[in-house]
């Protein structure tokens, strides 16, 4: 079974680019996680996908950040424009249902983003 | 705001050295609380815990919840190279599990 795939893998690109960051996640997974750690800081929660819906986006920084899941299936997460704190690793996570206890959350590898 | 510190940043043992590693929690209403180990890339589940006392062993890896002391500690005996990761520890938002607050994890290199 495929686990949680994102792309690109890594990501370079100039102060006031725009870059757009793909999940898919874990076939019949409904629901899907965007998380972020920029640098020297941990893990954080961006939002929350059911489906197509947005449960919860409490976590996203500031309106340069656009999170769509057209269709329920993937999401992608657009930056624009990207400024250097933006530079860092962006998770995509996804479970079947919305877990209990939260181990049933599987992540991807990551995203790598750096904003020069 | 929920909250988790780990200590400690990082580690350098040897191999065959034992290692503990601690995260402490501030969260509202206690739910669980996450382990995870990220070596490469994924950060990939090792551990969930929900009551005080009772361990959780697989293998090498054993971990251990204190409810009163609102902190747990992650144990590696006979350590191996291939044990040198992150080591994350997150508890799940007091709203909903699916938010999950993380610490800054533990960088844990074991040489040779």
């Amino acid at each position: 079974e495929a686990g949680v795939t994102q792309f690109p893998s890594h990501s370079v690109i100039e102060k006031g680019q725009t870059v757009t960051l793909r999940c898919d996640p874990i076939s019949g997974h409904d629901n899907l996680y965007w998380y972020r750690r920029v640098m020297g800081k941990e893990i954080k929660f961006l939002l929350h996908f059911v489906k197509e819906s947005k449960q919860d986006e409490s976590g996203m920084p500031n309106n340069r950040f656009l999170a769509e899941r057209t269709g329920g299936t993937y999401s992608t997460l657009k930056v624009q424009p990207a400024e250097l704190e933006d530079s860092g690793v962006y998770f995509c996570a996804s479970s079947q249902e919305v877990p209990l206890y939260g181990n049933t959350i599987y992540f991807g590898e990551g995203s790598w983003l750096t904003v020069v | 705001e929920d909250k988790v510190v780990q200590s400690p940043l990082s580690l350098v043992v040897h191999e065959g050295d034992t290692v503990t590693l601690n995260c402490s929690y501030e969260v509202t209403n206690f739910r669980s609380l996450l382990w995870y180990k990220q070596e490469k890339k994924a950060p990939t589940f090792l551990f969930m815990l929900t009551s005080s006392g009772i361990e959780k062993k697989s293998g090498r890896l054993s971990s251990i919840l204190d409810k009163k002391e609102l902190s747990s500690i992650l144990n590696i005996t006979a350590t191996q190279t291939g044990d040198s990761a992150i080591y994350l520890c997150a508890v799940p938002n007091t709203g909903t599990a699916s938010k999950l607050t993380f610490g800054t994890g533990t960088r844990l290199q074991v040489t040779l």
